[in-house]
């Protein structure tokens, strides 16, 4: 059973425009919650994160929202450039109950196209 | 650098042989990760090590794999009697702490002829 789910292998947007990732994760013991992203033959690098006490998180061009009522996750990039083409993995992890470990769903892969 | 540093970055060996991955993890960071990335796959979580503490083996798929941290410093991961399905890139991450977002690693692609 997957606990996160990245339902869309790959997006492609235009330059400049928005870039909407979506995670779905099935375990209420979730607290915290990052978005990593990977380029090729290198390993992720944090992006961004949001604990449940909130429903979203800004960081420049990037935000995240949390809607925990339907366990639904997203990242918002805004304009997108064509140097966010990457892997972004999304990754969840029970704080409270299990802090270090984290799981991370299989992936989208953005393109962001000149 | 000052960031995770894993070797060797590849490795093809004979199925049946064991295989050592070294870790060297940021200076001071408390908690060390492992993680395999199969082919199209995502991150598979396979132990943690935090300070002093008993490692979280739970992540581990067979007794072949096993895993230390020496000095609560460098960690190597060996996979003991190697198989094909074992294949994929194994990638280290370390935090300050255990609450703390992960700093990976280039990961090592591991190949079984």
């Amino acid at each position: 059973d997957q606990q996160v789910k990245q339902n869309s292998p790959s997006l492609s947007v235009q330059e400049g425009r928005i870039s909407i990732l979506n995670c779905d994760y099935t375990n209420s013991m979730f607290d915290y919650f990052l978005w990593y992203k990977k380029y090729p033959a290198e390993g992720p690098t944090f992006l961004i994160s949001i604990s449940s006490i909130k429903d979203k998180n800004e960081d420049g061009r990037f935000t995240v929202f949390l809607n925990k009522s339907a366990k639904h996750l997203s990242l918002h990039i805004v304009p997108s450039q064509p140097g966010d083409s990457a892997v972004y993995f999304c990754a969840a992890s029970a704080v409270r109950t299990n802090a270090g470990k984290s799981t991370f769903g299989d992936g989208t892969t953005l393109t962001v196209k000149p | 650098g000052a960031g995770v540093s894993q070797s060797p970055s590849n490795k093809v060996t004979e199925k049946g042989k064991d295989v050592e991955l070294r870790c060297d993890p940021i200076s001071g960071h408390t908690a060390l990760y492992w993680y395999r990335q199969s082919l199209g796959q995502g991150l598979e979580f396979l132990i943690y090590f935090q300070g002093n503490s008993a490692p979280d083996k739970s992540g581990l798929p067979s007794d072949r794999f096993s895993a230390e941290r020496t000095g609560g410093s460098v960690s190597t991961l060996t996979i003991q009697r190697t198989q094909q399905e074992d294949s994929a890139v194994y990638l280290c991450a370390s935090s300050l702490e255990e609450r703390q977002p992960q700093h990976f690693g280039d990961g090592t692609r591991l190949s079984i002829l």
